[in-house]
């Protein structure tokens, strides 16, 4: 079964620095989106992204934060100066065409922040 | 009042017994709803849709209430395998692209 993949598992940053965090959606989907999960917490949607444009954002995802789809197969997160506050798991996940598909989610990445 | 509410728990309930999660949520026009399992420090796994009629999987059974706004998820002959927090999720956003709402999940543990 195809698989939304994410690279690294764990980034381990320190804060101020940037960071990007990878996503290889599944090929034929064409909608992208970012979620956080801060330790103990719920997950959080960060934002959408469909036709290289970003769709919708939440409150959460300032102006810190950035998407892009730099070629056809990657898709990334970016954290221009990391807080400690940004330290949570990141997920990517990706739907096909159909709005009414369930997302499949990446298995995440660890952001840890000193 | 939270846009996707769940009983946290825990649920501790032994192997072959029968558990009921409820979720509600407060957006009346949210259009789609999910239940995920999730696993310690692992990604949200899809457990199944729930459809306006209810839907079954197993021993899995869905239920959605659009009057009352809530959803159910019935475990049957629960498994060890079960235990895990289990995620009520809505579509509550009506743009281009679709915006998951999660609740903060319900942990299940089944015991031996």
């Amino acid at each position: 079964e195809p698989e939304v993949t994410q690279t690294p598992s764990h980034q381990v940053t320190q804060m101020g620095q940037e960071v990007i965090l990878r996503c290889v959606p599944i090929s034929n989907h064409l909608y992208f989106y970012w979620y956080r999960q801060i330790l103990g917490q719920k997950v959080e949607f960060l934002v959408s992204f469909y036709n290289n444009e970003i769709s919708e954002k939440s409150e959460i995802f300032d102006d810190q934060f950035s998407v892009e789809r730099p070629d056809g197969s990657n898709f990334t997160l970016k954290i221009r100066s990391t807080k400690l506050e940004d330290s949570a798991m990141y997920f990517c996940a990706s739907t096909p065409t159909s709005r009414n598909q369930p997302q499949h989610f990446g298995d995440g990445t660890r952001l840890s922040i000193l | 009042r939270k846009e996707v509410e769940q009983d946290p728990g825990p649920f501790n309930v032994p192997e072959g017994a029968t558990v009921a999660f409820n979720c509600t949520y407060s957006n009346s026009a949210s259009q789609s709803f999910f239940w995920y399992r999730q696993d310690c420090r692992k990604e949200p796994k899809l457990l199944m849709s729930v459809y306006s009629s209810g839907n079954e999987d197993g021993r899995f059974t869905a239920q959605l209430n659009r009057a009352s706004q809530y959803i159910s998820l019935l475990i049957r002959d629960s498994k060890l395998s079960d235990s895990a927090t289990y995620l009520c999720v809505v579509v509550s956003s009506s743009g281009s692209a679709r915006q998951l709402t999660f609740g903060s999940g319900t942990q299940l543990t089944v015991l031996p």
